[in-house]
């Protein structure tokens, strides 16, 4: 299996810009968590879907955050207009079954905003 | 909010010698897991001990877990200079998801 796969793995953006983070999660996992690392906040959880659902979405830290999950192989991670404070190292992660079992994490995606 | 807390935040050791890292964490768990990241990388996952279990071996890695203290070790014995790294706890409860530690970073200086 490919493992979980994220792109773009880098991004550049000026402030004000739409930015859009995609993920294919491994075939089969029912479960797709967004999360973000920072040096200062370490490695939060913005929000997961199950089964294609959001489940959990209280750590999108603004309304300029979206996530949408059309289907179960494919999620994307939106900010819209992006600003400096939003750059950081974002990562997707899979997991099957149900409960909090073991995730997988993509390579991640390292955005910044200039 | 992030619950599990870790210890020490960096640790600094010579190839062969253990490593050993703790995290502490506040509310009831199903299980609680150990991930690895090196450096530009993905989390990578390391291991899984229930909270009905007590000690786990993978391994050069073993892994403690006390409820009642609400505390988990993980010990990286013969440690080499590929084990440099970041390691992180993460508890999980009811739900789908996991709440991530802050992290030790490993240094093994060959």
């Amino acid at each position: 299996d490919a493992g979980v796969i994220q792109s773009p793995r880098h991004e550049v953006t000026e402030m004000g810009q739409e930015v859009t983070l995609r993920c294919k999660p491994i075939s089969g996992h029912n479960s797709l968590f967004w999360y973000r690392q920072t040096m200062m906040r370490g490695l939060e959880l913005l929000i997961y879907f199950n089964n294609n659902v959001p489940i959990d979405d209280s750590g999108m830290p603004e309304d300029r955050f979206s996530a949408k999950m059309p289907n179960a192989s494919f999620s994307t991670l939106k900010i819209q207009p992006s600003e400096p404070r939003d750059s950081a190292v974002y990562f997707c992660a899979s997991s099957w079954g149900q409960g909090a079992r073991t995730q997988y994490f993509g390579p991640g995606t390292r955005l910044t905003v200039l | 909010s992030q619950q599990g807390e870790e210890d020490p935040q960096a640790l600094s050791i010579q190839e062969g010698e253990n490593a050993t890292m703790n995290c502490s964490y506040k509310t009831s768990i199903n299980n609680l897991q150990w991930y690895r990241q090196n450096s530009g990388r993905g989390l990578v996952h390391l291991i899984l001990i229930r909270s009905n279990e007590r000690e786990k071996h993978s391994g050069r890695l073993r892994v403690t877990l006390d409820t009642s203290k609400k505390s988990s070790s993980l010990l990286i014995t013969a440690s080499r200079a590929a084990d440099t790294a970041s390691y992180f706890c993460a508890t999980g409860g009811a739900t789908n998801k996991l709440i991530f530690g802050t992290g030790t970073l490993l240094a093994v200086q060959p």
